[in-house]
């Protein structure tokens, strides 16, 4: 199975602030890569696909880029309600996937 | 409109089996381009993918738990059962349920808004 790897696992940020999120796979995915933001209580919500397209109705402040191996989830100008918990997703495999194990961000 | 809603039993005893439905809305569950899976959520930890159910009725599931795990659906319903065998406290999470879409690359586009099941004698 491709396993998913992504650091830091938490991180503290301010209002304001760019952070970078980083996921990397145990094997090339291409750009078979998605990105979830998850709040408490909540089901995770689908950011990014396929590495860097941003999914409908997603504020342009979040971007992802990266290709076979290594990924990056960008945030510009952090605000407040992007304090949360972010996981990548592998879809590279045909019929079974994996989460990365996610990283929280806090202020 | 897109809603996926899980629903099942809120307390399992250890060894039994976990039976879990999500209901689905605003798709079709014969659709080629789209399938739902289970994915579930220990408190406080990561999500897991379970299970998926294509909409040819083919199946995958996660490796690590494929002997206990059974996806179905029953189209007329417009539902997804998942069952999960032999449960033990390990298997305390949320579950949810979730549309994969083959035009966003395999993503899971919509979600339910999760169960959280306790194993517990």
């Amino acid at each position: 199975d491709i396993q998913m790897t992504q650091s830091p696992s938490s991180l503290s940020a301010s209002v304001g602030d760019s952070l970078t999120i980083t996921c990397r796979a145990s094997q090339s995915i291409s750009t078979y890569l998605n990105w979830y933001q998850q709040k408490p209580g909540k089901a995770p919500n689908l950011l990014i696909y396929a590495a860097s397209n941003l999914q409908s109705g997603v504020p342009s402040r979040f971007s992802g880029s990266g290709s076979g191996t290594d990924f990056t989830l960008t945030i510009s100008s952090l605000q407040p309600e992007d304090f949360a918990t972010y996981y990548c997703q592998q879809s590279y495999s045909a019929s079974t996937w994996t989460f990365g194990q996610g990283t929280k961000v806090e202020v | 409109q897109v809603t996926l809603k899980e629903s099942g039993p809120v307390l399992v005893k250890p060894t039994e089996t976990l039976t879990l439905t999500c209901t689905v809305s605003g798709f079709s569950l014969t659709n080629p381009r789209l399938g739902v899976s289970w994915i579930r959520q220990p408190p406080g930890r990561a999500l897991e993918w379970l299970a998926h159910i294509f909409a040819n009725d083919e199946k995958s599931y996660n490796t690590s738990l494929k002997s206990r795990l059974t996806v179905s659906k029953d189209t007329s319903k417009s539902q997804v059962v998942l069952s999960m065998a032999n449960v033990g406290p390990v298997d305390t999470a949320t579950y949810f349920c979730a549309r994969m879409s083959t035009g966003t690359y395999r993503s899971f586009d919509y979600w339910g808004q999760g169960t959280l099941v306790t194993v517990s004698s």
